[in-house]
This record gives C-alpha cells, sequence and structure tokens, in this order.
C-alpha cells in the first residue's frame, strides 16, 4: 500500500540548468494532480493529467515548463533554464478517478527545489 | 478567483489544550471545503471535509463546520496531543467552471504541541 512517491525529495540546481521531478501515483490510480508552493504562499495548482493525456494545464507558467504523464512510468515535470523564482516545493497528487467527482487526492511529500 | 485564507503561524500549545484554527474563503458557487494536515517529511493527508452548508466534517477528534453565512470552516480540537503537531491546510474546490478537482490552498498553519 505505498503512497505517492516522488523523486527526488530535495534537488539543487544553477540558474541556466534543467530540474525534472518524478511522481509515481498510488497503485490503481490514473489522474496525477501537480501543485506548487511557493515561500510564504499556499499550494496553487499547476496540471493535472491522465494517462498519456493533459487534461487541464491552467496553472503552468507558459514558457520553460511541461508535464507528462506517459503509459508506463512516472509523471515527470520538466522545468527547463531554471531560476531562482523556481525554486519551491513541488508536490503531486493522484486519485483513482475524476477527483471532485467524490474521489480524494492523496498527495506525496513534495520535491524541494532549490535554484542557486 | 477562489481564496483560502486561514489564521497566521506558528500556533503552539500544551498537551490537552483547545485548539482552534480559524479558515475562511471566497469562491463562485458551492465550494466543498477540507482540511489537510502535512505531518514532518510526509505528504500532505486528507484530515476532514465537508460538501454542503452546515455539514460538520470530523476525523481523529478534529471537527469543523461548513457555515455558508459567514463563509468560514474553522478547525477545532478539544484537547490536542504531541502528536497532533504539524502543518494544516484548509482548501477548497469550486464546482462552477467544470474544474472541480482543483484545490486551493491557505499558506498552512504551523502547530506545534509540547508535553
Amino acid at each position: 500500500n505505498a503512497g505517492v512517491m516522488q523523486n527526488p525529495r530535495h534537488l539543487v540546481r544553477r540558474r541556466g540548468q534543467e530540474a525534472r521531478l518524478r511522481c509515481s501515483p498510488m497503485k490503481g490510480h490514473s489522474h496525477v494532480y501537480w501543485y506548487r508552493q511557493l515561500p510564504e504562499e499556499g499550494l496553487k495548482f499547476m496540471v493535472y493529467l491522465q494517462k498519456e493525456n493533459i487534461i487541464d494545464e491552467s496553472g503552468m507558467p507558459k514558457e520553460r515548463f511541461s508535464a507528462e504523464f506517459p503509459k508506463e512510468g512516472p509523471s515527470i515535470l520538466r522545468i527547463q533554464q531554471v531560476v531562482r523564482g523556481d525554486s519551491a516545493a513541488y508536490f503531486c497528487a493522484s486519485s483513482r478517478g475524476l477527483a471532485g467527482d467524490g474521489e480524494t487526492q492523496y498527495f506525496g511529500p513534495g520535491t524541494r527545489l532549490l535554484v542557486l | 478567483g477562489d481564496s483560502v485564507t486561514q489564521m497566521e503561524g506558528p500556533v503552539t500549545l500544551s498537551e490537552e489544550a483547545f485548539l482552534t484554527i480559524n479558515c475562511t474563503y471566497t469562491a463562485t458557487g458551492y465550494p466543498s471545503l477540507f482540511w489537510y494536515v502535512q505531518y514532518p517529511g510526509e505528504g500532505l493527508q486528507l484530515l476532514l471535509k465537508a460538501t454542503k452548508a452546515d455539514d460538520k466534517g470530523s476525523n481523529k477528534g478534529f471537527e469543523a463546520t461548513y457555515r455558508k453565512e459567514t463563509t468560514s470552516f474553522h478547525l477545532e480540537k478539544g484537547s490536542v496531543q504531541v502528536s497532533d503537531s504539524a502543518v494544516y491546510f484548509c482548501a477548497l474546490t469550486s464546482n462552477s467552471g467544470g474544474s472541480n478537482y482543483k484545490l486551493t490552498f491557505g499558506k498552512g498553519t504551523l502547530l506545534t504541541v509540547n508535553p
């Protein structure tokens, strides 16, 4: 009964590098959500994916950020050419069905990204 | 847009004290309301929820009542334990616009309970 797994738990990057954050949903869950928590802020929705499909990316910055959830393997949040303002905690959640239809979102422990 | 405002922390209490963490919200339509808890080093866990006005969510001795007239969902516990030390997040989903899967969170309140 493993929960939502995220790795790495901590990631340090220099400005201009790429960051790849991974999320393995709970077994049997096919819906994945990414949230970002900037310092002194609440978690904010970024993107909602189902297997091989991006359903809603309305919370994603328009440039440098992308997300995928392939048929096999974890969901990946990719940040290209990181800047200091990307430093934040990134949380992944998963649900069996569509959250909001009575399905609970289960969260991972987060990845803390620090950009130097 | 939707927003959640919760009590600034940190909150420090002695064991067996009464806990209140205030939460108010702004949302279109009829939101569902949630409290999540994050223990050190772990992910957020759903603590309780309420989906309509006057509903009371409860779990592990915690409770919160959905008050539409005051747009509030305050978290309470009658007697806290050291093991309740964690960060507590108030959140909502709004059922307008067809995106009721998007959680909108408050900033979180750090609770420390001393023995």
